[in-house]
This record gives structure tokens, sequence and C-alpha cells, in this order.
């Protein structure tokens, strides 16, 4: 069984600041996925990291894909109070015939203080 | 516009009452899928359809069913809900992966409370 773990679960940052989140998962995989839950939304895809050594950036995020070590980081650098939020990572196990299943991580509330 | 539409978005009732909570994409995407999300538990997958006629038990699928009769629709039905099926539903779907790099659109949930 695939186990997908994250941390921290919570973070507390002043703006200004940088922080990574830490994603492992427990079983080989090639595409892994972030996303970003506002509190009473639904989810928001960041990034679609889709081989080893893949690194997307968007705005003050950043994040990159080790499918040898099955690590993915999210990387904040600057922090600003909207990127308050909590963000999953979401990694891919193929079931056969182009089908998969997609296991998310607990997640990472983070919460952004001036 | 391109979208994901579950109904209801809120539902509360009984224990033992049959509930259907439906799902329909405009994005001719053949992947479709349910999850469910509790504090602390982060989403989990309880059923997925790549195609037609075709679904495929996730992590947590126990005392739900669905069906796929229509690429756009993928309706979950609880036939004898119970208090731990109490929590926030989110249907998804996306293009045919392999090459593609599509991730999963989310819907806007449905919260569940059986009681």
């Amino acid at each position: 069984e695939l186990k997908v773990e994250q941390n921290p679960l919570f973070l507390s940052m002043q703006e200004g600041k940088n922080y990574t989140i830490y994603c492992n998962y427990s079983t080989t995989s090639d595409r892994l996925y972030w996303y970003r839950q506002d509190p009473g939304k639904s989810l928001e895809s960041l990034f679609v990291l889709l081989s080893n050594g893949a690194v997307k950036q968007e705005g003050r995020l950043m994040a990159s894909l080790d499918t040898k070590a099955r690590l993915s980081t999210l990387h904040i650098t600057a922090a600003v109070h909207d990127l308050s939020a909590t963000y999953f990572c979401a990694v891919v196990v193929w079931s056969g015939a182009g089908s998969y299943q997609l296991t998310f991580g607990k997640g990472t509330k983070l919460s952004v203080i001036p | 516009e391109a979208q994901v539409t579950q109904n209801p978005r809120y539902l509360i009732t009984v224990t033992g009452k049959k509930l259907t909570v439906t799902c329909s994409q405009n994005m001719n995407h053949e992947y479709m899928s349910w999850y469910r999300q509790d504090p602390g538990l982060g989403l989990r997958q309880i059923y997925y359809s790549m195609n037609v006629e075709v679904t495929d038990k996730g992590d947590v699928p126990e005392g739900y069913k669905v069906s796929r009769k229509e690429k756009r629709n993928f309706p979950l039905i609880l036939e004898s809900p119970s208090p731990n099926q109490t929590s926030l539903y989110f249907c998804a779907s996306s293009s045919r992966t392999g090459t593609s790099n599509q991730p999963q659109h989310f819907g806007d949930g449905t919260r569940l409370s059986i009681l």
C-alpha cells in the first residue's frame, strides 16, 4: 500500500521568509501533483511533476521531484499572506490499461503571519 | 466554462436512507474519481473510472457504489449510509493520462452529514 507523508503538517511562518514542504512516498512513481486548498473551498492544481528531476515554478512557489529518493519538495520564497492555505501532494500509482490511483498526503496547513 | 458539478452541495440525512451524489463534467474527460476528505486524514480515493462501464476501487470503497453509464456522469451511491460516512466528498475528472500532464479538476465538494 502506498504511503504518502507530508511534513510538516502545520507551518506558521513570517512574511518574507523561505521554507520548504516535503512529500515522501513509499513506492515507485513517476508522477506527482501539488494542490492548494483554501478554507471551505475545493482543490486547485498548482504543479504537475512528470519525471525525475522535474522542477516547476510559479511565482513564489517552486516544486521539484526526485523519483529515486521518492521525494518531492514545495519551496516557498519570501512568503506573503496570500499563500496561507493547505497544500497537498498527490502521487500517481498506475493500475494498468492507462488507469491510475491517486494517493494524497495529509496536507500541510500553512499560515503566513505579518 | 469547464467544470465539474456536484449535487447536492450540502445534505443532512439519517442512517440507512439511500442517497446519491451526482457528478457531471463538461470537459469530455475519460477519468473520473471520488474522494472523501476528513480532518487530519487528507483526501482518500473511494472509486475511480477510466472509461464508460469501467470502475475500480480506491483505498476506501466500503459502503459506496458508483456507476459510469455515460462519459460525463459518475454518481456516488450510498445504499445504507452510516454516521462514519459523514464527510466532505469531492468528485474530480481529468483527460486520459499517458503522456498527458493534465491534473485532476475538482468539483466544489458535497458536505454530507449522516445522523
